[in-house]
């Protein structure tokens, strides 16, 4: 397809399970930037990556998160041991210059 | 420190109104601002966006917005709203250094009312 993609769309896990959830980029596209967005509230900023590098993590709030892109293109994002505060609709988005370009998100619902 | 904010959480209109939905910003140094839209059940999908030139920007299905620097606002405008508008609307903001994290409004639910 032409956007970009995540999956899974859905996932609910108990406090303390590990999730990984995947973002397949635009084709092509450098820039990958990962956004939570909690209920109610605009996303806000994760981490981004430019090819394999992770240029940017000042908004992982907390070392139980973790995101890697490890060929540059596909990228996973990796929560240890969720909580409750986890829940959210987590984003990302591709960019080739100056235009992010959103996929469908991820909705976190931990219990 | 970089932000942006909505005032307007929740605007309701009838078919065929005006729409302004306010939306204001502090960065320092050169910005880049962006409307974005949610449709019901949809993924973010970008109205309009200004980088430099031209204050008045035109975007998509006739939306507009103006970038008054004086005031540090960007609002988005529409003459004429239809149903199919009924959407979730965020103005974001960036550095204009190219490929730079948006930092996002709270959103302006928009409910048109046929």
């Amino acid at each position: 397809g032409a956007g970009v993609s995540q999956s899974p769309r859905y996932k609910v896990a108990k406090r303390g399970q590990d999730v990984a959830l995947r973002c397949d980029p635009i084709s092509g596209h450098v820039s990958l930037f990962w956004y939570q967005q909690a209920l109610g509230q605009g996303p806000e900023f994760l981490t981004y990556f430019q090819n394999e590098a992770q240029l940017d993590k000042s908004g992982l709030p907390s070392d139980r998160f973790f995101a890697e892109r490890p060929e540059g293109s596909v990228s996973t994002l990796k929560i240890q041991r969720t909580q409750q505060e986890d829940s959210a609709v987590y984003l990302c988005a591709s960019s080739g210059y100056n235009e992010q370009f959103f996929g469908p998100g991820t909705r976190l619902t931990v219990l | 420190a970089q932000s942006v904010s909505q005032h307007n959480h929740h605007v309701i209109l009838s078919e065929a109104a005006s729409l302004e939905l306010g939306c204001n910003y502090s960065y320092g140094g050169t910005v880049n601002l962006f409307w974005y839209v949610q449709y019901p059940g949809q993924h973010l999908q970008l109205l309009l966006k200004y980088f430099s030139g031209d204050p008045l920007v035109k975007g998509i299905k006739g939306f507009e917005a103006e970038f008054i620097k004086s005031k540090f606002s960007f609002n988005l405008r529409k003459p004429s709203v239809q149903w199919s508008d009924t959407a979730e609307y965020f103005c974001a903001g960036s550095g204009a250094f190219g490929n730079e994290k948006l930092t996002f409004g709270t959103g302006t639910r928009l409910t048109i009312i046929p």
